[in-house]
């Protein structure tokens, strides 16, 4: 069985900090990963993804996510928070085109960005 | 763009009523996929549906079905709505079924079971 784990339930960062969101997964095989975001009374948007190649992975609206392999995580990343960055965030895995086709969502992250 | 729509945004109903769900999406995506999302829980997969007429069920499948009698539209469909079926509900396609595809989400559908 393939899950994800988001320890944190919130995330405080001052404007301008850097951020950074948690995530680790556990899979039979290699992992397909990925981070949506989601605001207030909408639904998920698609922030980026890891199939293959370059552990630095980058995304939309400045964020990035680096995959290790050898601490199974996927950890969501951006230099400079902005408040319009204050959303819920989640991460989902999948598995390399066998098996489950459908995406193992974490429980999310609310990112919360104060000015 | 990708545009998946769904029939309502919010909806009010009496346990025991039978409730449709409506989906659309217009980039003849081959998957489509329903969730429920509840707090700290994620999103948890209800069913999916990988062609017309073919689905398979996910995660929490019980007291749901589903109906795809055309490739842009999935239906989810909760035979007698029950007050723990109070949720969000989200919809979801992708071009194929790799795992490797990107889903795209509708705005979600938040239904009320009273």
């Amino acid at each position: 069985a393939q899950s994800v784990a988001q320890p944190e339930d919130q995330v405080n960062v001052a404007e301008g900090n850097p951020l950074t969101v948690k995530c680790t997964y556990s899979v039979s095989g290699n992992p397909y990963l990925f981070w949506y975001v989601q605001y207030p009374n909408r639904g998920l948007q698609f922030l980026l993804k890891y199939i293959t190649g370059d552990n630095l992975v980058k995304g939309s609206y400045g964020f990035e996510a680096e995959f290790n392999k050898s601490q199974t995580s996927f950890h969501l990343k951006k230099p400079s928070a902005l408040v319009s960055d204050s959303a819920l965030y989640f991460c989902a895995v999948s598995v390399m085109d066998t098996g489950r086709r459908a995406l193992t969502f974490g429980s999310g992250t609310r990112l919360q960005v104060q000015p | 763009d990708v545009k998946v729509t769904q029939s309502s945004r919010y909806l009010v109903k009496r346990t025991g009523e039978k409730v449709f769900l409506e989906c659309v999406q217009d980039m003849d995506h081959e998957n489509m996929f329903w969730y429920r999302q509840d707090p700290g829980l994620g999103l948890r997969l209800i069913y999916f549906s990988y062609d017309v007429k073919m689905k398979e069920k996910g995660d929490i499948p019980e007291g749901y079905s589903v109906s795809r009698e055309k490739k842009e539209r999935f239906s989810l469909i909760l035979e007698s709505a029950s007050t723990n079926q109070t949720s969000m509900y989200l919809c979801a396609s992708s071009l194929t079924s790799g795992g490797r595809e990107t889903q795209y989400f509708g705005p979600g559908t938040r239904l009320l079971v009273l």
